[in-house]
């Protein structure tokens, strides 16, 4: 009954490679979001989707693309991983106002 | 360009005595304000939001936060700290509308101890 879930919870993965993160939301909402949180525990938002598209484009290196398939699921692709995308992404939805988190996925890049 | 203060990385008290956690905010129009927690390895949990109506806000867990317009400040309060308690705060805000977004503060963490 999980409200908002990610896959995986953790990658670890060199540097040069590509790579993927899903996010699926049971809640029926409208607004799914990508958040990066540093080793510093700041929160910074990436993307947001609206029922499929995007809304929101945070200054993100074109190397992260996300994907809404449907307005269940935002997933995020990144090419070409640099040490520097070390850290934790939070899937998120909302429908009114209040964002409810997924539990993260911490991708560590050597 | 809208921004959340949070001034106290971190936040020591001991249990049983009241705490309070500092936000202050600035944002374009009427804010629509929020508190997370985020415990080790977890994700953000939604504790308490502003959005209209009565200043004081009662959330989750017995915390509360009291919105403040002249102050721009939304600060969290318990009267009485647990050891459970401690765990990473961040507060969050957001304009008024369909399409903002959501700026988090830094984030402060609470130790409260025995």
């Amino acid at each position: 009954d999980t409200a908002v879930s990610q896959t995986p919870k953790y990658l670890v993965t060199q540097m040069g490679n590509d790579k993927s993160i899903k996010c699926e939301q049971n809640l029926g909402h409208d607004t799914m979001y990508w958040y990066k949180q540093d080793s510093k525990k700041f929160l910074k938002i990436m993307f947001s989707y609206n029922n499929k598209e995007l809304i929101i484009n945070e200054t993100v290196p074109n190397r992260f693309s996300p994907k809404s398939p449907d307005k269940a699921h935002l997933n995020l692709h990144i090419n070409s991983l640099e040490l520097g995308d070390s850290a934790v992404y939070f899937c998120a939805s909302s429908q009114d106002r209040q964002q409810y988190f997924g539990p993260g996925t911490r991708l560590t890049v050597t | 360009a809208q921004s959340v203060a949070q001034p106290e990385d971190q936040v020591n008290v001991a249990e049983g005595n009241p705490l309070t956690v500092k936000c202050t905010y600035s944002v374009s129009g009427n804010p629509y304000l929020f508190w997370y927690v985020q415990y080790p390895n977890r994700g953000l949990q939604f504790l308490l939001k502003y959005i209209t109506g009565d200043n004081l806000v009662k959330g989750s867990y017995g915390f509360e936060a009291e919105f403040n317009k002249s102050q721009t400040s939304f600060h969290l309060k318990k009267p009485s700290a647990l050891v459970s308690d401690s765990a990473l705060y961040f507060c969050a805000v957001r304009a008024a509308g369909t399409a903002s977004k959501l700026t988090f503060g830094t984030g402060t963490r609470l130790q409260v101890t025995l």
